[in-house]
């Protein structure tokens, strides 16, 4: 059974403040890896979809790595902004997609 | 533009009563999703589809029942509510099942039993 788990469950850093999210998974038979966005009282909004094959995405401040052979992906985001404040969920999708409990950010001004 | 909505978006009802959530979507997607998120669990799958008429069991779908008679709307049945199933429940859809796919998903519903 695929678990995923992400550290630390809560971080908070100061406005500008480069920081990374980490996600391990212990199957490493999987489609893709996602991380999501979730805002108090919101659902998920899709960030970045890495492929199995690929080794990294960029969005804009954001860049996620994976490390399928290891199980390890982490989310990188650059100059912080109190507006990146929310839930970071990984997911990785395999016969289904299967969550972690999130990393929650705060980013204080 | 195209969403997915939840309704209701909160909703208190009792013990062994039927309640039914409702999930429709303006995607055009034909698979849908229903998962429930609580502390110490995540996301956990309910039910799932993959088109019209089709319905499968997830993770945690004892006590829960969905029905998929058009491609916008998946609604999620608990047949006789529990305490147990206080929770937030997120419906999401999404294209196709493949190495691409992303799912969309609602605003959620967060219910209460008592």
């Amino acid at each position: 059974k695929q678990e995923v788990t992400q550290i630390p469950a809560a971080l908070s850093v100061p406005e500008g403040e480069n920081l990374v999210l980490n996600c391990s998974f212990t199957d490493s038979a999987i489609y893709n890896l996602q991380w999501f966005r979730q805002d108090p009282g919101k659902g998920l909004t899709s960030l970045l979809l890495i492929q199995s094959s690929q080794r990294e995405q960029t969005s804009g401040r954001l860049n996620a790595s994976l490390d399928k052979s290891s199980g390890r992906s982490t989310l990188y985001i650059a100059a912080s902004q109190p507006g990146d404040s929310a839930t970071y969920l990984c997911a990785v999708k395999g016969s289904r997609l299967t969550f972690g409990e999130g990393t929650q950010l705060t980013v204080n001004p | 533009d195209a969403e997915i909505t939840q309704s209701p978006r909160h909703k208190i009802t009792e013990t062994g009563r039927q309640v039914t959530l409702a999930c429709h979507q303006t995607w055009n997607h034909n698979n849908m999703f229903w998962y429930r998120q609580d502390l110490g669990h995540g996301l956990r799958l309910i039910h799932y589809s993959y088109g019209v008429q089709d319905t499968n069991k997830g993770e945690v779908s004892d006590g829960y029942s969905v029905s998929r008679s058009n491609t916008e709307d998946l609604p999620l049945t608990l047949e006789s509510a529990a305490s147990s199933q206080t929770s937030v429940y997120f419906c999401a859809s999404s294209q196709a099942a493949t190495s691409q796919e992303t799912q969309y998903f609602g605003p959620g519903t967060r219910l209460l039993v008592l």
